[in-house]
């Protein structure tokens, strides 16, 4: 079985600041694990993945996040907030092998950006 | 290709009515997924397609659902007699086979609200 667990449902930091949002994920089998990004009333848009490559990952708008296997940690960071940063952000977990079809999401995390 | 389409974005109706929404998923990706996202949760799994086959369900979509995709192109998911429970953001997904590797692409979602 598969979970995600995000801690925080909301988190803030001011404008510059560095961002830190942390999922913990459950897995029986290696995982593929996905930071999405969903703005109001938008669909979600995919930041990064891990796809037991490289574990530390960079995506899209300077965020990056680190695999620990140790941990079960797929945390998100950003080294300065930017405004534009504000929004829901979902960690996401799906089996590596090619017989799971879904993607287990966490409940998200609302990040707002004080200026 | 324009990305996954979700037509229409917001839909009324009165409870005990029927909706159907419609998914256009990008050209070349063979799979489709349907997703709920009720407020402050993450989107929940609700059934997949690989080209016009449904091969998995979740026990989610209760009876009074039922989602198409002929062809193997474009997907419906209707909605008989709708409760006030099934106001929700309705989301669709595509990817190509290597899933692991490209994620999900998201449409924008369609949002029901049953009055």
């Amino acid at each position: 079985a598969q979970s995600v667990t995000q801690l925080g449902s909301h988190v803030s930091v001011s404008e510059g600041a560095l961002v830190l949002l942390r999922c913990n994920y459950s897995s029986s089998v290696p995982p593929y694990l996905f930071w999405y990004v969903q703005y109001p009333n938008q669909g979600l848009q995919l930041l990064l993945k891990y796809t037991s490559a490289a574990t530390l990952v960079k995506g899209i708008n300077g965020f990056e996040a680190e695999f620990k296997k140790s941990e079960t940690s797929f945390h998100l960071t950003k080294p300065s907030a930017h405004m534009s940063d504000a929004a829901e952000y979902f960690c996401a977990v799906s089996e590596s092998k090619d017989t799971g079809n879904q993607f287990y999401f966490g409940t998200g995390t609302s990040l707002t950006v004080i200026p | 290709d324009t990305g996954v389409s979700q037509d229409p974005r917001h839909k009324i109706t009165k409870r005990g009515q029927n909706v159907t929404f419609r998914c256009d998923p990008i050209s070349e990706h063979n799979r489709l997924y349907w997703y709920r996202q009720t407020l402050g949760q993450g989107p929940e799994f609700l059934t997949y397609f690989q080209n016009e086959a449904q091969l998995e369900k979740s026990r989610l979509l209760s009876d009074r659902f039922s989602a198409e995709r002929p062809k193997g192109s474009f997907s419906t998911l209707e909605i008989q007699r709708t409760e006030q429970g099934d106001s929700a953001m309705y989301l669709c997904a595509s990817s190509d086979k290597d899933r692991g590797r490209s994620g999900y692409t998201f449409g924008s979602g369609t949002r029901l609200t049953v009055v």
